[in-house]
């Protein structure tokens, strides 16, 4: 069974600091995909990424995927509170597996 | 655009009681549903999840059952819940095309 762990499992930062969070799976990414969760609702998809070494950047949020396809990072630039969530990574195969999760706290 | 329903949004349940909680889509057809159940401020754990009706895969042990009577129906059982089975579910749909939609969840209190 694939497990996908990530780290810091919690972050508190305040408002205009950089920030990184990773994750790390047991086996290699068939489609990694980074979302954010806020209190109640279901966790709203931030991006997909399938090839290794490939970066993406959202705005201030910049995905970096390992060249082995076996892990991610995060980078937050200049957060916000409006950055405040659980951010789940996941593999996207037959089923949708997700991590552990990081929750992060944006303090103004 | 689909579009995923849960209910009831909220529910408080004695231990042993049973359980089923509804999700539907609208949108799609012939979906990839998932079922989740999420433990506070922790990742998704995958219950189980359905790539068509009537077929139902497992990922944890545990006294939950699924049952998948239409294309655009999922259902999660129990008949006697525990005070474990606490949390918040969450429904998930993935499209032919691999895009993927989360219902509301709904939130289980077990007392």
């Amino acid at each position: 069974t694939q497990l996908l762990e990530q780290s810091p499992q919690f972050l508190s930062i305040q408002e205009g600091e950089n920030l990184t969070v990773y994750c790390n799976s047991s086996s290699v990414f068939s489609s990694l995909q980074w979302y954010r969760q806020e209190p109640g609702e279901g966790p709203v998809l931030l991006v997909t990424v399938v090839t290794g070494g490939e970066v993406k950047k959202l705005k201030r949020l910049t995905f970096q995927f390992g060249d082995a396809r076996k892990d991610s990072s995060l980078h937050i630039t200049a957060a916000q509170p409006g950055d405040t969530g659980l951010y789940l990574c996941a593999d996207l195969t037959d089923k949708l597996i997700f991590g552990t999760g990081t929750r992060l706290q944006v303090f103004p | 655009s689909q579009t995923i329903h849960q209910w009831p949004a909220t529910l408080v349940q004695p231990v042993g009681s049973p359980l089923s909680l509804e999700c539907t889509v609208e949108g799609t057809s012939n979906p990839n549903l998932y079922w989740y159940r999420q433990a506070a401020g922790r990742g998704l754990q995958l219950l189980f999840y359905s790539v068509g009706i009537g077929q139902i895969s497992s990922e944890v042990p545990q006294n939950l059952s699924a049952s998948r009577p239409q294309d655009r129906q999922f259902i999660l059982s129990s008949k006697k819940l525990l005070l474990s089975d606490s949390g918040f579910y969450l429904c998930a749909c993935v499209s032919s095309s691999y895009e993927q939609y989360f219902g509301p969840g709904t939130r289980l209190t077990v007392t």
